[in-house]
């Protein structure tokens, strides 16, 4: 056990629709990570929050949004979803910021199926 | 796009004996960090080197890194069944992101 929850587990929808995922970090850390995780894209980074400020993009569609909270929890929004956005989304956190020290620690994800 | 690339895609071994995975990566580094992920889970992180390291050990795994030719292995030894997992070679550099390869699917036989 990582120390880091994602809620929910599995989460099925439809085209179309918009969801939001949660995720709370390891106590003590600071900086929060979402990647996506799909069979052709392998793994993605989406974006890095570091205490409640954007710290990094990466292949994050305008579709998709975050957020991190004043408690450091942190929510994705997908909105207009479509079938190749099903996938799972995994969340690390970290202490710090610094990339090239810190180590990551990676929530058990959440599985999103779009029909 | 994914900036590591792990060789070989699978690999089957059986259990005691050790097991190598390669990565290789295209642009220049800060570290680089091993992960293990088991089917459809979370990933663990195994082990970071930075690019100012050639080897390090952790129990029985051993990493060495070489920025020259811009690779670097994964050795498993002694190997288990709980080792069955998928592996993933991950770089940070400049842009300050976390870029993981395809991973290496390993299978280790009773």
């Amino acid at each position: 056990d990582s120390g880091v929850t994602q809620t929910p587990k599995h989460l099925i929808t439809a085209t179309g629709q918009r969801v939001t995922l949660r995720c709370s970090p390891r106590s003590g850390d600071l900086s929060v990570y979402w990647y996506q995780q799909s069979l052709d894209q392998g793994l993605q980074f989406l974006i890095h929050y570091y205490n409640g400020e954007e710290r990094a993009k990466g292949n994050i569609l305008e579709r998709f949004s975050a957020q991190q909270f004043p408690d450091l929890h942190s929510e994705l929004n997908l909105s207009s979803l479509e079938l190749g956005d099903s996938a799972l989304y995994f969340c690390a956190s970290s202490q710090g910021v610094a990339l090239y020290t810190d180590t990551q620690y990676f929530g058990p994800g959440t599985r999103l199926t779009v029909l | 796009s994914q900036q590591g690339e792990e060789d070989p895609q699978a690999l089957s071994i059986q259990e005691g004996e050790n097991a190598t995975m390669n990565c290789s990566y295209k642009t220049s580094i800060n570290n680089l960090q091993w992960y293990r992920q088991n089917s459809g889970r979370g990933l663990v992180h195994l082990i970071l080197i930075r690019s100012n390291e050639r080897e390090k050990h952790s129990g029985r795994l051993r990493v060495t890194l070489d920025t020259s030719k811009k690779s670097s292995s994964l050795l498993i030894t002694a190997s288990r069944a709980a080792d069955t997992a998928s592996y993933f070679c991950a770089t940070t550099g400049e842009a300050q992101k976390l870029v993981f390869g395809q991973g290496t699917r390993l299978t280790i036989n009773p």
